[in-house]
């Protein structure tokens, strides 16, 4: 299994709270995401990031903001939680993109509930 | 516009074949994959495609017709642990965009 691990892996928090959920990598792949996982829908991004300080959005960035300063740490920020960001938050690393496989592995996930 | 369909769920017998079907319509095509997870946990990958015909590994086969735009994994010898959802998932060209269906829910009873 890819060495991926998510923190916090469980969140209780209130509207208007900013939060950080951190991905941790320890396979050096230059590429990390952030999705998140709701019923009734697929895997969506939010943000993904090409190597270190370079970031771009996904379909659903709105309300999200990421850092990675370091290649084995990826951060996820809500800036402002709100009640329709509860959700599973995925990170995930491939090694490479565009040409070749690409394969995604998934962290363990972290549930986060917004009251 | 994008779109990736499958079943919700589907029911199958322990011992026995079952087929997952998924269609695509999405902006370009690099390549079809197949994940599974487990209620609670991570997708896993189990399968990739990048032109037509047949994948086999091991009880798990995954097919991909581009000209149609659909795929279909196959399992065999279904057994209770393969009870989980199955994501297709396409990835576009012209960048990092993977789009991922909702999932098929399979339950696999004795």
């Amino acid at each position: 299994d890819a060495g991926i691990t998510q923190s916090p892996r469980h969140k209780v928090t209130e509207t208007g709270t900013p939060v950080t959920l951190r991905c941790h990598q320890t396979e050096n792949h230059r590429y990390m995401y952030w999705y998140r996982q709701d019923p009734g829908h697929g895997l969506r991004l939010i943000h993904y990031s090409y190597g270190v300080k370079d970031t771009d959005k996904g379909e659903v960035s709105d309300g999200y903001s990421v850092s990675r300063s370091k290649t084995e740490d990826f951060l996820l920020t809500l800036e402002s939680a709100t009640s329709s960001q509860t959700s599973v938050y995925f990170c995930a690393i491939s090694e490479t993109t565009g040409e070749g496989t690409d394969t995604q592995y998934f962290g363990p996930g972290t549930r986060l509930t917004v009251l | 516009g994008q779109n990736i369909d499958q079943p919700t769920e589907m029911t199958a017998t322990e011992g026995a074949i079952v087929q997952i079907n998924c269609t695509y319509q999405t902006s370009g095509f690099n390549g079809l994959f197949w994940y599974q997870q487990h209620a609670g946990e991570a997708p896993t990958f189990l399968s990739y495609n990048v032109l037509d015909g047949l994948e086999e590994k091991g009880r798990f086969s995954s097919f991909l017709s581009r000209s149609k735009g659909y795929s279909y994994l196959l399992l065999k010898e279904l057994q209770m642990k393969d009870s989980a959802s199955y994501l297709c998932a396409v990835r576009g060209t012209g960048g990092f965009k993977t789009i991922f269906g909702a999932g098929t829910r399979l339950f696999v009873k004795a």
